[in-house]
């Protein structure tokens, strides 16, 4: 089993609609969870950080955390053609001196006019 | 949020060469990390270090080593680079008491 699961992709959804990523994790201990948004070729982007259950709301952008699940969502409202990129999951696993990240294989997700 | 600077965005070597692939941030935080990403295998990491002159070794540092003589600064080097090798490699930082990893432009690596 990965340390982080997210589907592959690629999901396509309509310009406008909501598009909603997923990701799953194995560490119970697992203390912070981000998503990064990565355009082909280029390196990945920090667009949400968050710590503790519920949601977590930045402009079009929600994080969803629920640890007893151990789930983590990204939901993206009024998509644009602009969003599309691979999204990656990432998740501290909170140990050891330098907090070392846990990356997913990212979602490659589709914005369709 | 930190900048994160990286010496070549491109680069082509041959096998046996020694590269040396550099990377600059422009705060104070402790830690800095190299992965590699390549097709399907994700983000892979390489090395780390959480201060001046300390290192720890990542998930695949076999063929890798690094140097962190400057707490701006963090190498890596391939002693004998190999087509194997070729990939996307990714700095990142993290400190300032936060969790967040910061990355750089990233270095395109051909190996021929």
């Amino acid at each position: 089993q990965k340390e982080v699961e997210q589907n592959s992709g690629p999901l396509s959804v309509p310009e406008g609609a909501i598009a909603s990523l997923n990701c799953t994790y194995s560490d119970r201990g697992s203390q912070s969870f981000f998503w990064y948004r990565q355009y082909s070729g280029k390196s990945p982007e920090l667009i949400m950080s968050i710590y503790s259950n519920g949601d977590k709301e930045d402009g079009r952008f929600t994080a969803q955390l629920n640890k007893a699940s151990q789930y983590v969502s990204l939901l993206i409202r009024d998509s644009q053609p602009s969003d599309s990129a691979t999204y990656l999951c990432a998740v501290n696993r909170g140990y050891s001196s330098a907090s070392k990240i846990i990356f997913g294989s990212g979602t490659r997700l589709s914005i369709r006019p | 949020d930190v900048k994160v600077t990286q010496s070549s965005r491109y680069l082509v070597k041959r096998t046996g060469e020694k590269v040396f692939l550099e990377c600059v941030q422009d705060m104070d935080h402790e830690n800095m990390f190299w992965y590699r990403q390549d097709p399907g295998l994700g983000l892979r990491l390489i090395y780390f270090s959480y201060d001046v002159k300390m290192k720890e070794k990542g998930d695949i540092p076999e063929g890798y080593s690094v140097s962190r003589e400057k707490k701006e600064r963090f190498s890596l080097i391939l002693e004998s680079a190999s087509t194997n090798q070729t990939s996307m490699y990714l700095c990142a930082v993290q400190g300032g008491g936060q969790y967040e990893q910061y990355f750089g432009p990233g270095t395109r690596l051909t190996v021929t």
